[in-house]
This record gives structure tokens, sequence and C-alpha cells, in this order.
């Protein structure tokens, strides 16, 4: 059964970086695009940003451009999402997904909580 | 703002029929891109519900269909349920931004 396990949650202070992991299994980690969606309290999904771990290709939603990266790491079939300089505005849930073109994101990771307070 | 456009709430009695819109434009939708879209239940992880414009994946009940038409797609729940209400939000990808974007929400009360 395809499984994405990301890690847990996290509170950080205003201006600090994190990176957040996502864990695939039981299906080809290189033949799928994983991506970054963002969800505030009470608010929509965000499209972040969105990796393809078999050639690298990587794509930024316009609302994350320059607020951190995306990347992988195919040994260990996990993918990652850098967040910089957080704001208190950067507190949201954070999934990662599996996603095909055709197919849409239909495995998604349980989500990450990320809390940025002083 | 996103470029997807999607009514904030929709609202309907248990049994009707409602409809969800999805509007985009020559970028993303009218450029002939697939919609999928995508169910958020109350403190849930979002599931996908349509995906191919009109397919359900396995577990989805049929009263989900999904529908496109140029720059506009739609949701529709045939004999709405209680357990229906919940978010929920279309995806397509735009040629301009070059990548896939979900539209606002929409969320569905059951009266």
């Amino acid at each position: 059964e395809a499984q994405l396990v990301q890690s847990g949650a996290e509170v950080k202070k205003p201006g600090e970086s994190l990176k957040i992991s996502c864990k695939g299994s039981g299906f080809n980690f290189n033949t799928y695009w994983i991506g970054w969606v963002r969800q505030r309290p009470g608010k929509g999904l965000e499209s972040l940003g969105i990796m393809y771990p078999g050639d690298g290709e990587t794509r930024y939603g316009p609302s994350f451009q320059g607020q951190g990266t995306v990347s992988a790491d195919n040994s260990i079939t996990t993918a990652y999402l850098q967040l910089n300089s957080l704001k208190a505005s950067d507190t949201a849930i954070y999934y990662c997904a599996r996603f095909l073109a055709a197919d849409g994101f239909d495995v998604w990771g349980k989500g990450t909580m990320v809390t940025v307070s002083s | 703002q996103s470029v997807l456009t999607q009514p904030p709430s929709v609202s309907g009695a248990p049994g009707q029929r409602i409809t969800i819109s999805c509007t985009g434009s020559s970028s993303n939708l009218g450029a002939d891109y697939d919609v999928h879209w995508y169910q958020q239940l109350p403190g849930a992880v979002p599931r996908l519900l349509i995906f191919g414009n009109n397919n359900r994946p396995s577990g989805v009940p049929d009263r989900f269909s999904g529908s496109k038409s140029g720059a506009s797609a739609a949701l529709a729940i045939n004999g709405l349920q209680p357990e229906d209400e919940a978010g929920y939000y279309c995806q397509s990808y735009d040629k301009g931004l070059s990548i896939w974007v979900f539209g606002g929400g929409t969320k569905v009360t059951v009266l």
C-alpha cells in the first residue's frame, strides 16, 4: 500500500528555519511527483511546490517563491520542505502528497502542524 | 486570490442535488488541462474525490460526479447526505504559473 509518513509537529520562533520530511513507501518514489500543500487555520489549500524525484525537476507556487525550497533524497525515498525566516503567518498544517498530472494528488501524508510564535 | 474561482459556500437539504463550479481561464481549464476535485471533511486530511475531470477513485460513492466544459468545471453531488458536509477544492494546471493550483474552496452545508 502506498504511504507517505511526515515528520511530527513543530513549534518555532519567528526568524527560525525548519525542514519537514515526508517518507514514501509502497510505490516507486522516482515515478511520481511529490507536492507540498499548505493550509493556514480556517483557510484553503495552497500549492507551495512540487518535485519529480526521478529527474529533480522542481516547481514553486507563486505564494512560496523565495520562502523556501523543496528537495528529495531518492536513496531513502524521502522528500523535504525547507521553510526559511519563519513568520507567524507560516503557522499552518503542511501536507505532502503523491501526484501524477492525470491522477491528481492520490496519496496524502497526515500533515505536519507548524506553529510559529514568539 | 486563486486563478480558479469557486463559490465560498453552497448548501442543500438532504437528498437534493447541488453543484459546485470552478471557473478558470485560457491559462488553465480553457487550455484543456484536466481538473481534479478533493474533499476535506472537518479536521481531516484532504482526499481525492474526482480525477481527470470525471473519474472516481475506488471507494468514492457514485453520487459524486465531475464535468468540464471549456474554461469551467463542476462537481455535482446527487442525493446530498449529511456526511457530505465538507470543504471541496478543484485543482488544475496553470501554464502561466507552471504549477498545479487549487481553487479557493467551497464549504458545503447540509441543511
